[in-house]
């Protein structure tokens, strides 16, 4: 059974649309978190959620909306597509509440392509 | 500078060779992560650790948190242990943030 796991897996898409990644993880975690890795393959977190409610919010443009039904899921929507948003998306999740240290478990990613 | 760095960036090894990672971060933490990225893309979590020492099969983490450094060590290597390791640092008590290095690039040639 998958631990962690995105939808699409690939993505590509025109500029200016509006795009959703979705996340789901069956592990019971409290926290789930994305992060992006660029064309030079760094990682950077850009949200984190602790049981639906949002944590962490880096410096992210406002196009980037995150939304959490529920403990399992973290969807990400993005609005207005721009060339320099093509990388790889990754969802994560962890157990534990805020503050606690924990291993993160990660989605196989979600390669995003913008034309 | 970045809060997190590992050395070297790129290792080619031949099979059978002992290879050691190395990572410093810059602020105090809770834990460091060992991660690994398979040329696919996936990314898998290998350690997480707060203090001393962990091992798994052939693979040795080492943490020194008053030196602020972590290595990675693989004994035995092989070409199936190609692949990129990225240190994150976790800073617990200002929540559960990864800070990521920009990883190892590890070629094991047979």
């Amino acid at each position: 059974d998958t631990a962690v796991s995105q939808t699409p897996k690939y993505l590509v898409t025109q500029m200016g649309n509006d795009k959703s990644i979705k996340c789901e993880q069956n592990l019971g975690h409290d926290t789930m978190y994305w992060y992006k890795q660029d064309s030079k393959k760094f990682l950077k977190i850009m949200f984190s959620y602790n049981n639906k409610e949002l944590i962490i919010n880096e410096t992210v443009p406002n196009r980037f909306s995150p939304k959490s039904p529920d403990k399992a899921h973290l969807n990400l929507h993005i609005n207005s597509l721009e060339l320099g948003d093509s990388a790889v998306y990754f969802c994560a999740s962890s157990q534990g509440s805020w503050g606690t240290s924990y291993e993160q478990y990660f989605g196989p990613g979600t390669r995003l392509t913008v034309t | 500078k970045n809060e997190v760095e590992q050395s070297p960036q790129n290792l080619t090894a031949q099979e059978g060779e002992f290879i050691t990672i190395n990572c410093s971060y810059s602020v105090g933490i809770s834990a460091l992560h060992w991660l690994q990225q398979h040329p696919g893309g996936g990314i898998v979590s290998l350690f997480m650790l707060s203090s001393g020492k962990k091992k798994h099969g052939r693979l040795i983490a080492t943490i020194n948190i008053q030196e602020k450094h972590s290595s990675l060590h693989i004994t035995a290597s092989h070409p199936r242990d190609s692949a990129v390791y990225i240190c994150a640092s976790l800073r617990g008590t200002s929540g559960s943030r990864l800070t990521f290095g920009e990883g190892t690039q590890l070629t094991v040639n047979p």
